[in-house]
């Protein structure tokens, strides 16, 4: 239980154009998600808290209006990277909240986005 | 603010015991979690404490204090399997986000 999947794996664009990721937990429902941006050998960054039917919460420094987050339902969260740069080349990973594991409410990780921006 | 320590690096031989440190300052105190994480992948999950005391799964222990904003994961047994990064993690008040260290990048060695 608690599989969370994430669409594309790996994707490459040229820089300008928009890049849709999509984050879904499979077996489970989440009210909440959230997406982090890794770099090479660098620890997880939170870059904004998404909960179902509601506007995401942005951590500091993060452009909303260029990482656009809709968490249409229980199930599915997307974030798109807009007008990407190479400075947006990172990993992308999200994890999603099981509710229903009270004791824990661990968060659960996806397999993560390799974005490379040429 | 937050902050939360761990070394960069550690090395160890296969079938030895290694300890992993983690100090924490944060803004309210949730629990403290424990991910491993291979190169290129997602985390996994490993251990959560939010009392104080250790948790025993197998081969992997987490330890606790909440006084001295302390933590350790204990491996033992290691395996070449076990090379990775380790990050220790904190949620703060609300339930909500959790707040990663930068991580422990372990090499295990025959």
């Amino acid at each position: 239980g608690a599989v969370v999947s994430q669409h594309p794996s790996r994707v490459i664009c040229k820089s300008g154009t928009s890049v849709k990721i999509e984050c879904r937990s499979l077996d489970f429902q989440a009210t909440t998600m959230f997406w982090y941006r890794q770099f090479p050998k660098q620890s997880l960054m939170l870059m904004a808290t998404s909960n179902e039917g509601s506007k995401a919460t942005y951590e500091q420094g993060v452009e909303k209006d260029k990482f656009l987050i809709n968490h249409a339902s229980l199930t599915l969260s997307t974030l798109t990277v807009t007008s990407a740069h190479p400075e947006d080349s990172s990993f992308y990973i999200c994890s999603a909240r099981d509710l229903n594991r009270a004791l824990t409410d661990t968060q659960y990780f996806g397999p993560g986005t390799r974005l490379t921006v040429l | 603010g937050q902050n939360i320590d761990q070394p960069t690096e550690m090395t160890a031989t296969e079938g030895a015991i290694v300890q992993i440190n983690c100090t924490y300052q944060t803004s309210g105190f949730n629990g403290l979690f424990w991910y491993q994480q291979h190169a290129g992948e997602a985390p996994t999950f490993l251990s959560y404490n939010v009392l104080d005391g250790l948790e025993e799964k197998g081969r992997f222990s987490s330890f606790l204090s909440r006084s001295k904003g302390y933590s350790y994961l204990l491996l033992k047994e290691l395996q070449m399997k076990d090379s990775a990064s380790y990050l220790c993690a904190v949620r703060g008040t609300g339930f909500q986000k959790l707040v990663f260290g930068t991580g422990t990048r372990l090499l295990v060695s025959p």
